[in-house]
């Protein structure tokens, strides 16, 4: 089964930090993606990779920047964390053809 | 991507066939029909996919309509660990769009 894990469960960080938020997949999925989700809105994609290198903006990236340097890890950056970044994290993986979508289990992040 | 359109809430009663209702009716030839459900405070899981004929695996059934814009998820047997939020989208590619999806609530 392909895995995605996400560096931390929970996670609590002071207004103004940098924050990095790592996810590793371990099936050579080109396309990797980060979602934030809040009560009553859903899931929000932030950023995507389809490769190494490459991302492109979801629909809410302001405040958030990502890194990919090998195809395994997606990073989420918060450059100075805001409190209405307080949320629950979700990185993703995806391959087509019928496959879909694996998620991780999420980092819920705390901006105080 | 074509957009789903699902109805927010749903009640079963415990043991009853659970049958989450979603509309795709934009859905083109080569996209696949996923459904995930998420459970609270965890990352959505797959459920299973179709692309025209019908599908069951060891944890539900996937019905699509003739014309594919509509397909119906079955839970033959829900428990109350099957409370969820399910998420029905439609996808060739990446970077679908989740939408509010269902809420199932089993009951006792």
């Amino acid at each position: 089964d392909v895995k995605v894990t996400q560096s931390s469960r929970y996670l609590v960080k002071r207004t103004g930090e940098k924050v990095f938020l790592e996810c590793v997949q371990d099936m050579d999925h080109e396309n990797m993606f980060w979602y934030r989700q809040d009560p009553g809105l859903g899931l929000r994609l932030i950023y995507f990779s389809y490769d190494v290198k490459m991302k492109e903006k979801g629909d809410i990236p302001e405040g958030y920047s990502v890194s990919r340097e090998k195809k395994e890890r997606f990073s989420l950056i918060l450059e100075s964390a805001s409190t209405n970044q307080t949320s629950m994290y979700l990185c993703a993986s995806f391959r087509g053809g019928g496959y879909g979508y694996t998620f991780g289990s999420g980092t819920r992040l705390t901006v105080v | 991507d074509a957009k789903t359109t699902q109805p927010p809430s749903m009640d079963c009663a415990e043991g009853r066939a659970a049958n989450l209702p979603c509309n795709h009716s934009t859905i083109s030839g080569n996209e696949y029909v996923y459904w995930y459900r998420q459970i609270h405070s965890q990352g959505p899981q797959y459920i299973i996919h179709g692309l025209k004929n019908n599908e069951t695996n060891e944890m539900a059934s996937l019905i699509i309509t003739e014309d594919r814009k509509s397909s119906t998820l079955i839970l033959p047997h829900a428990t109350l660990r099957d409370t969820a939020v399910y998420y029905c989208i439609v996808s060739h590619r990446s970077k679908s769009t989740f939408g509010d999806g269902t809420t199932l609530t089993v009951k006792p």
